[in-house]
């Protein structure tokens, strides 16, 4: 079993649609998660940090379930720039070795 | 302030040779490390130094890869000799602090063994 696992999509939306990414990961013992966002051919970037209250940064939004080792990011009100790559990231057992998801595809449309 | 860079963004190189390729982190980041995407795969950790000091290296998929950080500023990364599967995105990234610290990734460098 994969340590992280995303639907790679592609999620084709058009502008000003509000679309969620989902992540499950498989090491209970997990302490850190984020979304990063990579671009075509560049390096993945932080997007955000992902806390147990869940927390938001203007139209981006994400939550943590651990009961169900579930990550989820929602991304409302979208532009054309949101188009990219989105990355769930969960720290390893050692805690300073980042496991990556494969991606998720994000296409928005005018 | 700059940012990780890698050199070089691109190599070519053939089955049997031996490539090289060089990260600097951000000045100040103690940590350091190394990863690597294949086509079609996740990205995959392959090691972590502190300092001049290799943490974990874990990830490193044989002996045919050696890294090093010599005075603990940038690092190389060796691959001898390659191998069609060494082909794939390998970045670098750094911070501060270990743990939950952000990790900031270079451009990487794109290897393709033919």
């Amino acid at each position: 079993r994969k340590e992280v696992e995303q639907d790679p999509g592609p999620f084709n939306v058009p502008e000003g649609a509000t679309v969620a990414f989902n992540c499950t990961y498989s090491n209970s013992a997990s302490q850190s998660f984020f979304w990063y966002r990579q671009d075509c051919r560049k390096e993945p970037k932080l997007l955000m940090s992902v806390y147990s209250s869940g927390n938001e940064d203007g139209r981006f939004t994400a939550q943590l379930n651990r009961a169900s080792q579930y990550i989820s990011l929602l991304i409302r009100d979208s532009k054309l720039s949101d188009s990219a790559t989105y990355l769930c990231v969960v720290d390893s057992n050692s805690g300073y070795a980042l496991n990556f998801g494969k991606g998720t595809s994000l296409l928005v449309t005018p | 302030e700059a940012g990780v860079t890698q050199f070089p963004s691109h190599s070519v190189i053939e089955k049997g040779q031996t490539v090289t390729l060089r990260c600097d982190p951000i000045s100040g980041h103690d940590n350091l490390y190394w990863y690597r995407r294949v086509m079609g795969k996740e990205i995959k950790f392959l090691l972590h130094f502190v300092k001049e000091s290799k943490q974990d290296e874990s990830g490193m998929p044989n002996n045919r890869f050696l890294a090093e950080r010599t005075g603990g500023t940038y690092s190389t990364l060796k691959v001898q000799p390659a191998e069609l599967e060494d082909s794939g995105v390998y970045f670098c990234a750094s911070s501060q602090d270990s743990g939950q610290g952000e990790q900031f990734f270079g451009p990487g460098t794109r290897l393709t063994v033919l």
